[in-house]
């Protein structure tokens, strides 16, 4: 089966810019989760989704982070303005169903790099 | 508080030496824990589960409840177990149910 997708791979902004980032679950998957992966640390989650709607966003910094998946499919994670804090790796993983027990599959991450 | 917790940045071994990665943990209740891994180049992925005491590429884990531990162990370590390897735990709180990851330990097994 096709696994995760995530893009762009890498990108670079100035801080106060703007930047989206998009991922396409593993088919059937309902439960999408978004990480910040600051370097040397661990995948930190920011959201979770259980089909369109949200399950946890306790952790996402709203003042300029959001994130949606309309359809229950695709999700979008933007960042609006930017700081230098936010250079990490952003993963998107999906499994199927909201039990954090259950297998996470995740994609390749978008590195973003602030200036 | 709820963590976990990887005290080693690196580990660097010869191969066909043992190795023991080191996860300790902080859960009020019973744990069910787990081993992500990260191949240089690829996607961060499952490598074992506690609860089903399987043995994938050769390593194992066994849960130490007394001491809070989950290590994760080879007796032989091969070069292509250089890898990031992320200690995780299963936490749930209300509506907030989620996996918390360690800092993660890379594994760096020299010829």
């Amino acid at each position: 089966e096709a696994g995760v997708a995530q893009s762009p791979r890498y990108k670079i902004i100035e801080k106060r810019q703007s930047v989206a980032f998009w991922c396409n679950p593993i088919s059937g998957h309902a439960t999408l989760y978004w990480y910040q992966q600051i370097l040397g640390q661990g995948p930190k989650l920011l959201i979770q989704f259980q089909n369109n709607g949200v399950v946890d966003d306790s952790q996402l910094p709203k003042d300029r982070f959001s994130a949606e998946r309309l359809k229950g499919v695709d999700s979008t994670l933007k960042i609006q303005p930017a700081k230098l804090e936010d250079s990490a790796v952003y993963l998107c993983a999906s499994s199927s169903s909201p039990d954090p027990t259950d297998t996470q599959y995740f994609g390749p991450g978008t590195r973003l790099t602030v200036l | 508080a709820q963590r976990v917790t990887q005290p080693e940045k690196l580990l660097s071994v010869f191969k066909g030496a043992p190795v023991e990665l080191k996860c300790n943990y902080s859960y009020s209740g019973s744990p069910e824990l787990f081993w992500y891994v990260q191949y240089s180049r690829q996607r961060l992925q499952l490598l074992l589960r506690h609860i089903s005491r399987e043995s994938i590429k050769g390593f194992t884990a066994d849960l130490n409840k007394g001491e809070t531990s989950f290590h994760l162990k080879k007796p032989f370590a091969q070069e292509e177990d250089s890898a990031m390897y992320y200690c995780a735990l299963p936490v749930y709180g209300g509506a907030t149910n989620k996996l918390i990851f360690g800092t993660g330990t890379l594994l760096a097994v020299q010829p």
